[in-house]
């Protein structure tokens, strides 16, 4: 079936201007993930989202990034006032999630092929 | 909040020479462990993972080690192949997060035929 898709495969943008990246994660999972992978390291945690709940916002660097799901499945990552610092790629992964008496459990995580971000 | 430390950074290897990836975490609360495969220009992979129940795990050519007393864990290749070569990362998410993985910075294995 399909795998996680993202748009776009690359953006280049002038330092100050906001930018939009999309994640379409596979069908039916109700977790999504955004992680940002700079050049020669790891990737970072910046958000959950899981169903209705709330998202878990605790990696977000600063108060330019914020996301979106809506309706459970496109994901919407914005980044306002882009700075240099903020170029990366940019992956987005979903995963079941199984609900179980000791809270939810995701499943393994699977990765779109990110989104190339070039602030200038 | 969790800390993985991943070593060596680079590696490389023989074919047919077993490759050898090691990490640590911070927390003890930590209780799931995977490791993705990431090509050159392609999207990260699972290619094993371990949960804290268990002390190791095999699929084929690889596995992973796991030893809660000492707060780390390890990736084994065996019988190289040049299409090993990737970069591997390990990661570590907390029980009742296990949503959030905290990953390590890599490491690049290079195959040599």
């Amino acid at each position: 079936g399909a795998g996680v898709s993202q748009s776009p495969s690359n953006k280049v943008t002038e330092k100050g201007k906001d930018v939009e990246l999309r994640c379409d994660p596979i069908s039916g999972h109700t977790a999504l993930y955004w992680y940002r992978q700079s050049l020669g390291q790891g990737l970072e945690f910046l958000i959950y989202f899981q169903g209705n709940s709330a998202p878990d916002k605790s990696g977000l660097p600063s108060d330019r990034f914020s996301a979106e799901r809506t309706g459970g499945s496109v994901s919407t990552l914005t980044i306002q006032r882009t700075q240099q610092e903020d170029s990366a790629v940019y992956l987005c992964a979903s995963s079941l999630a199984l609900l179980l008496a000791g809270g939810p459990k995701t499943d393994t995580q699977y990765f779109g092929p990110g989104t190339r971000l070039t602030v200038l | 909040g969790e800390n993985v430390e991943q070593h060596p950074s680079t590696l490389s290897v023989q074919e047919g020479d077993s490759a050898v990836i090691k990490c640590t975490y911070s927390d003890s609360a930590s209780n799931y462990f995977p490791w993705y495969k990431q090509e050159l220009g392609k999207r990260p992979q699972l290619i094993i993972d371990i949960r804290s129940n268990v002390g190791e795990k095999k699929d084929q050519r690889i596995a992973v080690t796991l030893n809660k007393t000492a707060k780390h864990f390890s990736l084994h290749i065996t019988e190289t192949q040049p299409e090993d070569s990737a970069v591997y990362f390990c990661a570590a998410s907390i029980r009742g997060s296990n949503y959030k993985l905290t990953f390590g910075k890599g490491t690049l294995l290079t195959v040599n035929p």
